[in-house]
């Protein structure tokens, strides 16, 4: 069964303290892993896709890494803004159709 | 741009009662998706349609009916609502017909009752 867990739930950082987020999988045959910020009362929005082992994206303070079992997203010198909720997900190779596996979210809360 | 629109923006509904949530996107993407979102669980794939005239179903569709008629919406369909269906509604695109990076529309908040 595909899966995904994201760790920790919730992450309290002051501003300025970097530190990372972990998404580990179980999947049969990844498609894409995928990365995106939900605010409070609004819809996910994309930050990033990985599609293999060893590859590295990067958009402002994030940076999102892949490897076969997980895969991390690295926030260096966090702001109050970065406050979200952070979505892991990846699609698998289904017979016939496909499949979007999102983890639960780390909560993330940056303090001033 | 619109991207994507959902309406209504939340709902009240009694058990036993039908209702389409409606989705609309204006990027001439490919794929569209139906996700719920319950509180500890993560966002769930309710139904998709690769491209305009074809639908699947996700990991969660009993009790959910989907239609593709054209390229640009994608109306999700509870024929007779249960309380277990309150729950966030999240419409998604994707520009490939199999799928790849995903973009979220606003959400409807649906409570059965």
């Amino acid at each position: 069964e595909d899966q995904v867990t994201q760790s920790p739930e919730a992450l309290r950082l002051q501003e300025g303290e970097s530190s990372s987020l972990n998404c580990s999988y179980t999947v049969s045959g990844l498609r894409g892993l995928f990365w995106y910020r939900q605010d409070p009362g609004k819809g996910p929005e994309f930050l990033f896709t990985l599609y293999s082992a060893g590859e590295e994206k990067e958009k402002e303070r994030l940076k999102a890494t892949l490897t076969k079992k997980e895969s991390f997203l690295h926030i260096t010198a966090p702001k109050p803004e970065d406050s979200a909720t952070y979505l892991c997900a990846v699609q698998a190779m289904v017979r016939g159709g496909q499949n979007f596996v999102f983890g639960p979210g780390t909560r993330l809360s940056v303090l001033p | 741009t619109a991207g994507i629109t959902q309406a209504p923006t939340s709902q009240i509904l009694a058990a036993g009662r039908s209702m389409t949530l409606r989705c609309t996107q204006d990027m001439r993407h490919n794929a569209m998706y139906w996700y719920r979102q319950d509180l500890g669980l993560g966002l769930r794939l309710i139904h998709y349609s690769n491209t305009a005239g074809t639908t699947g179903k996700g990991e969660v569709p009993d009790g959910y009916s989907v239609s593709r008629a054209n390229t640009d919406d994608f109306p999700l369909t509870l024929a007779s609502a249960v309380p277990s269906q309150t729950s966030v509604y999240f419409c998604a695109s994707s520009p490939r017909r199999h799928g790849d990076t995903q973009y979220f529309g606003p959400g409807t908040r649906l409570t059965v009752l």
